[in-house]
């Protein structure tokens, strides 16, 4: 089955720690996002990668890293830097702009709690 | 730049009633359109979607009509059950960009 892989579902860390958060996919799509959702709220995007080894900050990258090395795989690391991390991150991945199926795929979420 | 705005919930409906949940966009030129579902602690899942003007997007009974002259692109159902309780989420992007905007979501709760 074709899809998004994002693990663990739930982690906990300590105020000051950073955490890499793992999303990948076998949907061969070119593009991945991270999202940030709050209880309520809408999705924010953090960062998106249109092809490998090339990324752009979303909305709100401020205390967020990625890197992208392999088509499949898209990991974001939650630095000490980031002031309010306790949150829900959702990786989502979809085909280059310009084709036709572009919908994002959403992978079922890993909820971070920073204590 | 390009936007969604979509009804405010929460939404309480009792089973089997009419359900709409309002989207309008704001966006150049033609960009198609997106109706996500997300259930308790999960990722959201596209329900529908609609790529040109007059199109309608349809599933699972839910449907909805890409309206130009009105920027809008409303979720629709005839009879929702309570399986259907969800936070729904409406979603544009641009054909030639990455970019995908979404609403705030609607929380819908039915009850039987």
């Amino acid at each position: 089955d074709g899809g998004i892989t994002q693990s663990p579902k739930y982690l906990f860390r300590k105020e000051g720690q950073n955490v890499t958060l793992s999303c990948e996919q076998n949907l061969n799509h070119d593009a991945m996002y991270w999202y940030r959702q709050d209880p309520g709220q809408g999705l924010r995007l953090i960062y998106y990668s249109q092809i490998v080894n090339d990324f752009q900050k979303g909305d709100i990258a401020e205390g967020y890293s990625v890197s992208r090395e392999k088509k499949e795989s898209f990991p974001l690391t939650v630095t000490s830097a980031q002031k309010n991390p306790t949150a829900f991150y959702l990786c989502a991945s979809s085909a280059r702009a310009g084709t036709d199926s572009y919908e994002q795929y959403f992978g079922p979420g890993t909820r971070l709690t920073v204590t | 730049g390009n936007s969604v705005t979509q009804m405010e919930g929460p939404v309480t409906l009792s089973e089997e009633a009419f359900l709409t949940i309002n989207c309008t966009y704001t966006a150049t030129g033609y960009p198609s359109l997106f109706w996500y579902v997300q259930y308790p602690g999960e990722g959201l899942q596209l329900l529908l979607k609609a790529t040109k003007a007059d199109d309608k997007g349809s599933n699972k009974g839910f449907e909805a009509t890409y309206r130009k002259e009105t920027t809008s692109f409303h979720l629709e159902k005839g009879s929702v059950q309570v399986s259907d309780s969800a936070v729904y989420f409406c979603a544009l992007k641009a054909y030639n960009n990455n970019d995908m905007r979404f609403g705030a979501g609607t929380r819908l709760t039915v009850k039987p």
